[in-house]
């Protein structure tokens, strides 16, 4: 069974301030793929990142940048000198390969991060 | 332009009365699948679609049904609604080459009320 824990609930923060958001996940499969997606208040969901199990390189795009850890089933996203546009709720997401069964996404709870001036 | 579209965006219903909502790619994916947005819970999948005449079961199946008979479209079908049923719902399709899960692309969601 695949599980993604976001501990954090709600987060606020400061403009400018970096801020971490955590994602644990648990899964049984040996190739799995970890994602990133972003709702704004609009509603909409927006596809950020997708990383695969077999790659641990550290990502940066920007103010963002991920750091995927397998000794932690961790896969933690990180905002720096946050913006208020930045202001949404944050979800991690877990699928194995794509064989039946194994298609599932599974979504972790959230994060809501709320960036004030 | 690149979408998924869900009709409708907005739906107030009352228990037991059918109905069905749609969902619809223009992106030739062959993945397809259906989402439930709940306070504190999460998206939570319904079902999904590796191609056309191809479904399966998410995590929370239970009250709804779902057909693929074309790739584009593949809508939700709730026999009879119940309260709990009430939601947030997404559609999202994707590539699916191989065994690889590409990115999702998401609808813009149809907000349920079953009273």
């Amino acid at each position: 069974a695949q599980k993604v824990t976001q501990a954090q609930t709600e987060i606020s923060v400061v403009e400018k301030e970096d801020v971490t958001l955590d994602c644990v996940y648990e899964t049984r499969d040996t190739t799995y793929y970890l994602f990133w997606y972003k709702q704004p208040p609009s509603g909409e969901l927006v596809f950020l990142i997708r990383r695969n199990s077999f790659d641990e390189q550290n990502e940066i795009s920007g103010r963002y940048s991920w750091n995927f850890q397998k000794s932690t089933s961790s896969f933690n996203f990180t905002i720096t000198a946050s913006q208020v546009v930045d202001s949404a709720v944050y979800f991690c997401a877990l699928s194995g390969h794509y064989t039946g069964t194994a298609s599932k996404l599974t979504f972790g709870t959230g994060t809501r991060l709320q960036v004030t001036l | 332009e690149a979408q998924v579209t869900q009709n409708p965006r907005y739906l107030i219903t009352v228990t037991g009365k059918k109905l069905t909502v749609t969902c619809s790619q223009n992106m030739n994916h062959e993945y397809m699948s259906w989402y439930r947005q709940d306070p504190g819970l999460g998206l939570r999948q319904i079902y999904y679609s590796m191609n056309v005449e191809v479904t399966d079961k998410g995590d929370v199946p239970e009250g709804y049904k779902v057909s693929r008979k074309e790739k584009r479209n593949f809508p939700l079908i709730l026999e009879s609604p119940s309260p709990n049923q009430t939601s947030l719902y997404f559609c999202a399709s994707s590539l699916a080459s191989g065994t690889i899960p590409y990115e999702q692309y998401f609808g813009p969601g149809t907000r349920l009320t079953v009273t």
